[in-house]
């Protein structure tokens, strides 16, 4: 089945420790996304990727980091410089050859709760 | 800076009845706008997508239209179901996707 999984469902970590969240797909998509939920508000952009290797910020980008060393993985690093880390993460792909209108499909999500 | 409000943010109906989410945006210079769904704890589906050429789209019970003049959309379940039950988030696309705050839908049997 093709599609985008996230891992792990749920995490704990402890304040101060850094912390990787796992993106992967294998739709064959160009771009892939991270975006945080918090409660009562709408999705917002951490970082996205339009090709391997490369990446931009999105609008919270502070206290994040990211790799795209390949095609189908998009990890995301929640270092002890976010002050608080504590949401849901998802993350989306998106097949960019089809232009601007192509949909953003989304993974299952990872929740995150620092203690 | 676009802004995506989304009225009302929860919303109770009996099973069968037809109801109307809206979505506003502040900025009408938008490529596509497009409705989620999102159930408890998990991630995003796609419902519609509305290029801004369009008025509307249809798949199945839903109908979503699109107003860019005016800043509107609304997606429109005809014959809501328990199943239906989940929070709608609309999101328009600039050079990036900018959502809303949801509509959080029960519908009761």
């Amino acid at each position: 089945d093709g599609g985008i999984t996230q891992s792990p469902k749920y995490l704990f970590r402890k304040e101060g420790q850094n912390v990787t969240l796992s993106c992967e797909q294998n739709l064959n998509h160009d771009a892939m996304y991270w975006y945080r939920q918090d409660p009562g508000q709408g999705l917002r952009l951490i970082y996205y990727s339009q090709i391997v290797n490369d990446f931009q910020k999105g609008d919270i980008a502070e206290g994040y980091s990211v790799s795209r060393e390949k095609k189908e993985s998009f990890p995301l690093t929640v270092t002890s410089a976010q002050k608080n880390p504590t949401a849901f993460y998802l993350c989306a792909s998106r097949l960019t050859s089809g232009g601007l209108t192509d949909t953003q499909y989304f993974g299952p999500g990872t929740r995150l709760t620092v203690l | 800076k676009q802004e995506v409000t989304q009225i009302p943010a929860a919303l109770s109906v009996p099973e069968g009845e037809n109801l109307v989410l809206n979505c506003s945006f502040t900025d009408s210079a938008i490529y596509n706008l497009q409705w989620f769904r999102q159930d408890p704890g998990k991630g995003l589906t796609s419902l519609l997508l509305i290029q801004s050429s369009q008025r509307e789209q249809t798949s199945g019970r839903l109908n979503a239209s699109l107003d860019k003049s005016s800043g509107r959309s609304t997606l429109y379940i005809a014959a809501s179901q328990p199943g239906d039950s989940a929070t709608y988030l609309c999101a328009v696309k600039t050079d990036k996707l900018i959502f809303g705050t949801g509509t959080r839908l029960q519908v009761f049997p």
